[in-house]
């Protein structure tokens, strides 16, 4: 069975400081995607990226970057200069299998709380 | 113009009620589902619909059905509400379903 571990709760930093998100991943699937989503306190899920199992390089939007590595199952999400409004619930899932219907495994979510 | 819109936002009833969300993508996806963030923010997979073939996650109570009158559109109905059924439901849909998932805003059922 699949599974997605985000062992950090929750975490506090001050404005400007980095923050990296872990996110470890369990799968027998060699095919397989892995996404991450943000909760702001608004409630709504905002897809942030998409990665599948044959592509490994690192990916970098703006502050935000991602580091994939199957040799350790994780997909860690890096936020640079943090900011007050990048306050919210983050989450890793995970997707398996070409008849999966692409039903996700989310992770319990990382609170990022950024403080002024 | 939202993409993905459910209704209503908020839903208060009682235990042994019938209720229905309705759900509708106007994004041209082929699959749509449900999903249920509990009060410790917890999301789990409902259901899968993809050209009239359904996927059940297995620990769904029979009392949740999916109804698709058409592509665009992925209503919940839940039968005989429990107190355990107060949640956030989810909508979503994607292009595929190897895609990423666009969520709509979300349902807040209570169930008293």
């Amino acid at each position: 069975a699949q599974k997605v571990t985000q062992a950090q709760t929750e975490i506090s930093v001050v404005e400007k400081e980095d923050v990296t998100l872990d996110c470890v991943y369990e799968t027998r699937d060699t095919t397989y995607y892995l996404f991450w989503y943000k909760q702001p306190p608004s409630g709504e899920l905002v897809f942030l990226i998409r990665r599948n199992s044959f592509d490994e390089q690192n990916e970098i939007s703006g502050r935000y970057s991602w580091n994939f590595q199957k040799s350790t199952s994780s997909f860690n999400f890096t936020i640079t200069a943090s900011q007050v409004v990048d306050s919210a619930v983050y989450f890793c899932a995970l997707s398996e299998g070409v008849n999966a219907g692409n039903m996700l495994t989310f992770g319990g979510g990382t609170r990022l709380m950024v403080k002024p | 113009d939202t993409a993905v819109s459910q209704t209503p936002k908020y839903l208060v009833t009682q235990m042994g009620n019938d209720k229905s969300i309705k759900c509708e993508q106007n994004l041209g996806h082929d699959t749509m589902y449900w999903y249920k963030q509990d009060s410790k923010k917890f999301l789990k997979i409902m259901f899968s619909y993809n050209n009239k073939e359904l996927i059940i996650n297995e620990t769904v109570p029979n009392r949740f059905s999916p109804k698709s009158p058409d592509k665009a559109h992925l209503n919940l109905h839940i039968n005989s509400l429990e107190l355990g059924d107060s949640a956030v439901y989810f909508c979503a849909s994607s292009q595929d379903r190897w895609a990423e998932a666009f969520f709509g805003q979300g349902t807040r059922l209570t169930v008293v």
